[in-house]
């Protein structure tokens, strides 16, 4: 069965720092992967979607790498504020499925 | 403010209550999704409806009833639930249904469910 990893440790970096998360993937590849950033006791907001044909995607601070052939995205926020320090989940939307699987999430921890 | 809208937020309710919760948009969303999220867990899709019917039931059990009254509204109703389905259930709506056109998908801030 398909599995997404997220790095279940909570990421410590300090402010101004580039921030890197990894989602790793199993089996299939998506058709598109979406970056979602939950903070305690709200819902998912969706922060960037990458397409299985494309390599990378950027949105301001954001930056998303999409392999194909290592399965795997990175999510990268450069210049990060402590208002960054959130839970980000990656989901995956499979070739012949309507829905999206989320990952566990990394929990991200900006000090300033 | 998110622009999907839950209530109630908090709810506690005794296994042998009825109850329901309620979702709203008003982005002319054709696709909108039920969730539950336990801490530290992803969500985990419960149903999805689109164009108002149901089109996806995550093999949820019947003490969780699903019902779409129109374009702008799902409700969950609740009937003899047990003190392990105490968990955040978020509402979600897309344009269409994922995965078959690149939509995202926007959450409102879910209501904390507790069965005592």
């Amino acid at each position: 069965s398909q599995k997404i990893e997220q790095n279940s440790e909570a990421l410590n970096i300090q402010e101004g720092k580039t921030a890197t998360l990894t989602c790793n993937y199993t089996n299939y590849s998506p058709a598109y992967l979406q970056w979602y950033r939950q903070d305690p006791g709200r819902g998912p907001v969706f922060l960037l979607l990458i397409r299985e044909n494309e390599k990378e995607k950027r949105k301001e601070r954001l930056k998303v790498t999409f392999d194909t052939t290592l399965k795997q995205s990175l999510f990268h926020i450069t210049a990060s504020q402590p208002a960054d320090s959130a839970t980000y989940l990656c989901a995956l939307a499979f070739s012949g499925y309507s829905t999206l699987t989320f990952g566990k999430g990394t929990m991200l921890l900006v000090s300033p | 403010d998110t622009e999907v809208t839950q209530t109630p937020k908090h709810l506690v309710m005794g296994m042998t209550n009825k109850k329901s919760l309620k979702c709203e948009q008003h982005m002319g969303h054709r696709a909108m999704y039920w969730y539950k999220q336990k801490a530290k867990k992803p969500p985990e899709l419960m149903f999805v409806y689109s164009y108002e019917k149901l089109s996806i039931n995550e093999s949820v059990p019947s003490r969780f009833s699903p019902e779409c009254p129109n374009s702008s509204l799902l409700n969950l109703h609740l009937h003899a639930l047990q003190p392990e389905d105490s968990a955040l259930y978020l509402c979600a709506s897309s344009q269409v249904v994922s995965g078959a056109s690149n939509q995202p998908q926007h959450f409102g801030d879910g209501t904390r469910l507790s069965i005592l």
